[in-house]
């Protein structure tokens, strides 16, 4: 059964830097392009970034264009997101996702 | 990459069908056929429902069934359950990005 297990969230200050991960299990993690996408407390779904499968192209929705980086590393099956210059509004979980498998997802909460 | 366009609620009666509709424009429901509907029941992860504006995966009832024609996108629901309840989101492909709809509370009376 395939496995995506997101972690690195946690409570962060306003104009700080976070990473998150997400582990890749029982999927073949480097055929496939994978998504990050969040959700803000009560609110809808987000998408956030793509990256091609073997990291040649990577987009960003226009919300975290040049404040995110999606990145992965195949060897090690593992998705990342790097988030620098964090605002309140970037509070919300944060899911991967790939090929309609998602993660549980991980909560970041920007506040002072 | 302006969100879709969904009705805030349906709701239905256990057994009628219900049709949740997602429109966007030509630059994504209308242009590609990469039209994909989501389940959220509360505090879980998106479920897959249908994919590429029609198909299901494994394991999706066959209650679940999706169309497309011009820039709208819809989901129908047949013979509804109380298991159905939730929010339901549709998500296209637009130009090098992802976006989804607003989301649908679907309600079973």
């Amino acid at each position: 059964q395939v496995h995506l297990v997101e972690s690195g969230g946690g409570v962060v200050q306003p104009g700080r830097s976070l990473r998150l991960s997400c582990a890749a299990s029982e999927f073949s993690f480097s055929s496939y392009g994978m998504h990050w996408v969040r959700q803000a407390p009560g609110k809808g779904l987000e998408w956030v970034s793509v990256i091609w499968y073997d990291g040649s192209y990577k987009y960003y929705a226009d919300s975290v264009k040049g404040r995110f980086t999606i990145s992965r590393d195949n060897a090690k099956n593992t998705l990342y997101l790097q988030m620098n210059s964090l605002r309140a509004e970037d509070t919300a979980v944060y899911y991967c996702a790939a090929s309609g498998y998602w993660g549980q997802g991980t909560l970041v909460t920007v506040s002072s | 990459q302006s969100a879709l366009t969904q009705p805030a609620s349906v709701s239905g009666s256990p057994g009628q069908s219900i049709t949740i509709s997602c429109t966007g424009t030509s630059s994504d429901v209308g242009g590609y056929n990469f039209v994909s509907w989501y389940q959220q029941h509360p505090g879980k992860a998106p479920k897959l429902m249908i994919y590429e504006v029609s198909n299901r995966p494994s394991g999706v009832s066959i209650r679940f069934s999706g169309t497309k024609s011009g820039n709208t996108a819809s989901l129908t629901i047949s013979g509804l359950q109380a298991e159905d309840e939730a929010d339901y989101y549709c998500s296209s492909y637009t130009s090098n990005a992802g976006v989804f709809g607003t989301g649908t509370r679907v309600t079973v009376l």
